[in-house]
């Protein structure tokens, strides 16, 4: 099975800061990463797909990026509304797996 | 707009059964996989099924193989999810869920509470 490091756990951070999360793939998995944002209470809201995609509807200050099997969720310019938990999805082969997620807090 | 909107769960007893059921609107249900997503109380996300456009092909993780069903009826716009023998560990609250393109997953329902507890 394909396992999903993702990093940090939590993260605190103040308006309009830069914010990066990552996940590291244990195999290759080329673009098939997806990004996802939950609030508490409610469904998670697809950010990023193909690794580097914007989904629909999505701020741009959303970013995905690829290095070999690490990727990377950036958030330019923190807003309050970014708040949440985030997660990464590989969906290139079964068993498809997520990250652990990130709590990202406002400082 | 895209609607998934599942029901079905509660609380059952360990080695049990449940069925839920998910209804989907706003899409041509029979050109999109499926999937349901699971997660437990103040953890993360785990995927439990997928199930192919005409349901030929179900995946599963090691974790409900053999335990849990996906399934279809492309012609009411319903997807399922059929559980037996319940363990506690699958208490979470569990989300219907569409793959874009047989890829990644681009819509999600508003999820159904599952509590296996005696």
């Amino acid at each position: 099975d394909i396992q999903m490091t993702q990093s940090p756990a939590s993260l605190s951070a103040s308006l309009e800061e830069i914010v990066t999360i990552t996940c590291q793939a244990s195999q290759d998995i080329g673009n098939y990463l997806s990004w996802y944002q939950q609030k508490p209470g409610k469904s998670p809201q697809l950010l990023i797909h193909s690794a580097t995609s914007l989904a629909d509807g999505v701020p741009s200050r959303f970013s995905g990026s690829r290095s070999g099997t690490q990727y990377s969720l950036k958030i330019n310019r923190l807003q309050v509304e970014d708040t949440g938990i985030y997660y990464c999805l590989q969906h290139y082969s079964a068993p498809y797996t997520f990250g652990a997620g990130t709590k990202l807090e406002l400082k | 707009e895209v609607q998934l909107v599942e029901s079905g769960g509660g609380l059952v007893q360990p080695g049990r059964s449940l069925k839920l059921s998910c209804a989907a609107s706003g899409f041509t249900f029979s050109n999109y996989y499926m999937a349901w997503v699971r997660q437990a109380p103040k953890k993360g996300l785990e995927w439990v099924a997928t199930i192919s456009t005409s349901g030929s092909r179900t995946y599963y993780p090691d974790s409900v193989k053999g335990r849990f069903t996906i399934s279809r009826d492309n012609a009411k716009s319903s997807l399922y999810l059929q559980m037996n023998s319940l363990k506690s560990e699958d208490t979470a609250t569990y989300y219907c869920a569409r793959h874009d393109r047989g890829s990644w997953i681009d819509y999600w329902g508003q999820g159904v509470m599952v509590t296996v507890s005696s």
